[in-house]
C-alpha cells in the first residue's frame, strides 16, 4: 500500500517554542491531507483538512493561529505548533487521501512533549 | 457525516474468530465503510474497505447487510499480535466532504 511518513517521530521542546511536523506521501500524490491529534487512550481527533494550494479547513475548537498548516506541494503538508504549551503535548498523526473511495493512508505519528 | 457505534472492548483467545460489529444508521448512499487497526503509539493501519455485501482480503472479511446500516469486521484465527484498537469509519462524497471522523473504536484483547 501507499506510504506516508512523518518527521520527526518524536520531539521534546520547551514551553513557548514552535515545533514543525512534516507529513509526506512517499509514492503517491495527495491533494488532501488530514491532521489528527490523539491523547492517551482516546480516539483520533480531526484537527484540520489540508488542501494543496489552498488554506486549510479547521475543525471547530481548533485554533488556526496556533496550529499552522501549509500544504505547498502534492506530497508534503506541514503542521506547526506555535508557542507550544504543556497541554499541547500529544500524539499528532497525519493522513493522505488516496483519491480512491476516501481511503486514507496514515503516517506513523509524531509524539510531542512540551516541558 | 455518519456516526458510528462500536463496542468499547472485546476479549478473545488465540485461534478464535473475532467479529466486531459497527452501527452506522445514517450512512449516506455514496459512503464507503473502512476499518483501521491501531497499535499504541502508531498511526492507524488500513484493514479493509467495502460498500455492500461481502469483501475479503488476506487479513479479514467485511460483511455489510443490504441496508448498510451496520457492518461486521471478521478476523479469522486471531493471535496475540492482533491485540489493538479497531476503528470503523464511514465516509465518502457526502455533504460532509471527504473528512473522516473517528469514533471511539473497539479495544480488542487477545489472550493466550
Amino acid at each position: 500500500g501507499a506510504v506516508v511518513s512523518q518527521h520527526p517521530s518524536w520531539v521534546i521542546c520547551k514551553s513557548g517554542t514552535s515545533v514543525k511536523i512534516e507529513c509526506r506521501s512517499l509514492d503517491f500524490q495527495a491533494t488532501t491531507m488530514f491532521w489528527y491529534r490523539q491523547f492517551p487512550k482516546q480516539s483520533l481527533m480531526l484537527m484540520a483538512t489540508s488542501n494543496e494550494g489552498s488554506k486549510a479547513t479547521y475543525e471547530q475548537g481548533v485554533e488556526k493561529d496556533k496550529f499552522l498548516i501549509n500544504h505547498a506541494s502534492l506530497t508534503l503538508s506541514t503542521l506547526t505548533v506555535t508557542s507550544a504549551h504543556p497541554e499541547d503535548s500529544s500524539f499528532y498523526i497525519c493522513s493522505a487521501d488516496s483519491g480512491r473511495n476516501n481511503e486514507q493512508f496514515f503516517g506513523p505519528g509524531t509524539r510531542l512533549t512540551v516541558l | 457525516l455518519a456516526k458510528t457505534t462500536q463496542p468499547i472492548s472485546m476479549d478473545s483467545y488465540e485461534g478464535q474468530e473475532v467479529n466486531i460489529t459497527c452501527s452506522h444508521n445514517n450512512i449516506a448512499t455514496n459512503d464507503y465503510i473502512t476499518w483501521y487497526q491501531q497499535f499504541p503509539s502508531q498511526g492507524p493501519r488500513f484493514i479493509i474497505q467495502g460498500y455492500k455485501t461481502k469483501v475479503t482480503n488476506e487479513v479479514a472479511s467485511l460483511f455489510i447487510p443490504a441496508d448498510r446500516k451496520s457492518s461486521t469486521l471478521s478476523l479469522p484465527r486471531v493471535s496475540l499480535s492482533d491485540t489493538a484498537v479497531y476503528y470503523c469509519l464511514v465516509a465518502g462524497g457526502d455533504t460532509g466532504g471527504f473528512k473522516t471522523i473517528f469514533g471511539a473504536g473497539t479495544r480488542l484483547f487477545v489472550k493466550a
